[in-house]
């Protein structure tokens, strides 16, 4: 998995609650992805890093902020968990950008 | 909104069969890549193709790229059971300038079931 892990692979959180999701990788990317997938809908992105503290917006990042305080972690985190963020999260690493994407196994989070 | 999308959304084969899975996009790209994923793991990147590259080859797969169509495929030849995964394009899009976005935008991706 290309040195990449994703913690915690499973969480059931209740509505409203905070939560959040580390990525770390041991590649020494500089380019860090946060997607999360859903039936219908394929895989989108959240938010993206390009070095650190320098982030930006994927196409759904209502309700999600990002931090990048070392190069070896991102770490997504939901605001105030709806039901609509129960999806399957995956990090995503790249050493240049647009480059190939390295996939951890992904965080599979259910908001009740 | 998607920017690649897969045809068939599903494909069912017997092992020794060829498979082709199609993937139409709608802007300008830099690159167009295609990944696999296996259920319940991660996707893994198989292949890039840049928008000045018609055709590429590795191992057992095959990748085509018509910029004027916006479309690419996915050959995989003499399928084998082990290869029954999801298979996803994914493309950079470039801006009018065609500088990239450096962002990858995945479609949603055609199910292959190789029967033994």
């Amino acid at each position: 998995d290309a040195g990449i892990t994703q913690s915690p692979r499973h969480k059931v959180t209740e509505t409203g609650t905070p939560v959040t999701l580390r990525c770390h990788q041991t590649e020494n990317h500089r380019y860090m992805y946060w997607y999360r997938q859903d039936p219908g809908h394929g895989l989108r992105l959240i938010h993206y890093s390009y070095g650190v503290k320098d982030t930006d917006k994927g196409e759904v990042s209502d309700g999600y902020s990002v931090s990048r305080s070392k190069t070896e972690d991102f770490l997504l985190t939901l605001e105030s968990a709806t039901s609509s963020q129960t999806s399957v999260y995956f990090c995503a690493i790249s050493e240049n950008r647009a480059a190939s994407l390295h996939f951890g196994n992904g965080t599979r989070l259910t908001v009740t | 909104s998607q920017q690649g999308e897969e045809d068939p959304q599903a494909l069912s084969i017997q092992e020794g069969e060829n498979a082709t899975m199609n993937c139409s996009y709608k802007t300008s790209i830099n690159n167009l890549q295609w990944y696999r994923q296996n259920s319940g793991r991660g996707l893994v990147h198989l292949i890039l193709i840049r928008s000045n590259e018609r055709e590429k080859h590795s191992g057992r797969l095959r990748v085509t790229l018509d910029t004027s169509k916006k479309s690419s495929s996915l050959l995989i030849t003499a399928s084998r059971a082990a290869d029954t995964a999801s298979y996803f394009c994914a493309t950079d899009a470039t801006n009018a300038g065609g500088t990239s976005y450096g962002k990858l935008t995945f479609g949603q991706g055609t199910i292959l079931t190789v029967h033994p």
